[in-house]
């Protein structure tokens, strides 16, 4: 999978929108791009994803770039419960790796009270 | 949502023992299922990728007669590690990829992990 490049960590404060960066340079036409988070003691949980347009779910909203070199996480309204680390993956949507995700180091956000 | 369970959550064993961890998908089939191991502070590694009825992929460095994987059923993989050392205690998590795509297709669904240690 290409890989990915975001700050070590974030800081933001309670009920305010929160922006996360990625740069995916080397995305590839077939490349999914893949928000998963992590709290403190836990397995990793399903954030959002999407290819090429802006997606919204109730979790989270995802900005692609139009050249899809980056992408940005937004959380529009940060509670203390989304303190977690957050991974931007791209994951082969052409099924040759099998699905595979490759975490990296991910943004660790804290969200101050 | 989809959930995926293991168990146990949290285990002690003494070194040359082994360790059986089990992962189910609760309320979907899994294709795929995924194991990952964590050490403190560091990002999840791969360890092996499962797909019922055949024999895993296991990920470069991995040892494949230590890590025992199988996945039985389309509900069910574990993993065992044999003759478990001080070396291999740490944060085992599975994750699951369902078969229909009704299901959320193109995600995984994670486990709550497996803190082991190994005295």
């Amino acid at each position: 999978d290409a890989k990915t490049t975001q700050p070590n960590s974030m800081e933001s404060n309670e009920e305010e929108p929160v922006h996360l960066p990625c740069n995916h340079s080397t995305i590839s036409g077939t490349d999914y791009i893949h928000w998963y988070r992590q709290l403190p003691s836990q397995g990793p949980e399903y954030v959002i994803h999407g290819l090429t347009s802006n997606v919204n779910n109730r979790m989270a909203s995802l900005a692609i770039a139009e050249d899809r070199k980056s992408s940005t996480l937004i959380l529009h309204r940060a509670t203390l419960r989304d303190a977690a680390v957050y991974y931007c993956i791209l994951r082969d949507a052409s099924g040759g790796s099998n699905y595979k995700l490759t975490f990296g180091k991910g943004t660790l956000l804290t969200v101050n009270p | 949502g989809a959930v995926v369970s293991q168990h146990p959550s949290r285990v002690i064993c003494k070194s040359g023992t082994s360790v059986k961890i089990e992962c189910r998908s609760l309320d979907f089939q899994a294709t795929t299922m995924f194991w990952y191991r964590q050490f403190p502070k560091k990002s999840l590694m791969l360890m092996a990728t499962s797909n019922e009825g055949s024999k895993a992929t296991y990920e470069q460095g991995v040892e494949k007669d230590k890590f025992l994987i199988n996945h039985a059923s389309l509900t069910l993989s574990t993993l065992t590690v044999t003759s478990a050392h001080p070396e291999d205690s740490s944060f085992y998590i599975c994750s699951a990829r369902p078969r229909l795509a009704g299901a959320g297709g193109e995600t995984q669904y994670f486990g709550p992990g497996t803190r082991l240690l190994v005295l």
